[in-house]
């Protein structure tokens, strides 16, 4: 009965493929987020969602494309991996306005080579 | 604009010492929420304390314990007779309310605790 679960865990892919991660909350929060975490630890938020409208983009590349079937659900999919891609990405989830229940992932560690 | 500073990059202590994680933060919301995460060797996050702008009280949780004070906008961390599992990177964030809520994470302070 895992809150907020990502899938995978671990991702290797070669430069130039396409790769989606996936993120479920069984919470009932109503937003969900995706997070990166860089090679120096760094967390930053990616994207946003409120009830499946996009409420956040902070300046991501075009490759990189949420999509959010319903408010359980945010799935990241990556056009055209880069070596720079690599990095931890986390999702979480939140309900209402004041970000109560912050709740994250375990993480996708995702690798390009 | 919001900002978090953790200007501790590492500590490293001996079992049983006391040591007190800093973090500043800078915004110009007068409501807002402040967290602290622990971040394991495993590579989760785990959620530590969340507190509100208007609640300045001091808060313990059995070794943990949170200093936020409004005057110096800090909200500092302290654990108590630290142990090896305490080993880990401590993140402070900051959050806005409103449905463009979203975490501003400081860099992260990586404490070691030997024996």
């Amino acid at each position: 009965d895992t809150a907020v679960s990502q899938t995978p865990k671990y991702l290797v892919t070669q430069m130039g493929n396409d790769k989606s991660i996936k993120c479920e909350q069984n919470l009932g929060h109503d937003t969900m987020y995706w997070y990166k975490q860089d090679s120096k630890k760094f967390l930053k938020i990616m994207f946003s969602y409120n009830n499946k409208e996009l409420i956040i983009n902070e300046t991501v590349p075009n490759r990189f494309s949420p999509k959010s079937p319903d408010k359980a659900h945010l799935n990241l999919h990556i056009n055209s991996l880069e070596l720079g891609d690599s990095a931890v990405y986390f999702c979480a989830s939140s309900h209402g306005a004041e970000g109560y229940g912050y709740t994250f992932g375990s993480g996708t560690r995702l690798t390009v080579v | 604009a919001q900002k978090v500073t953790q200007a501790q990059t590492e500590i490293s202590v001996v079992e049983k010492e006391d040591v007190t994680l800093d973090c500043v933060y800078e915004t110009r919301d007068t409501t807002y929420y402040l967290f602290w995460y622990k971040q394991p060797p495993s590579g989760e996050l785990v959620f530590l304390i969340r507190r509100n702008s208007f609640d300045e009280q001091n808060e313990i949780s059995g070794r943990y314990s949170w200093n936020f004070q409004k005057s110096t906008s800090s909200f500092n961390f302290t654990i108590t007779a630290s142990q090896v599992v305490d080993s880990a990177v401590y993140f402070c964030a900051l959050d806005r309310p409103g449905t463009a809520s979203k975490l501003t994470f400081g860099t992260g302070t990586r404490l070691q605790v030997t024996l």
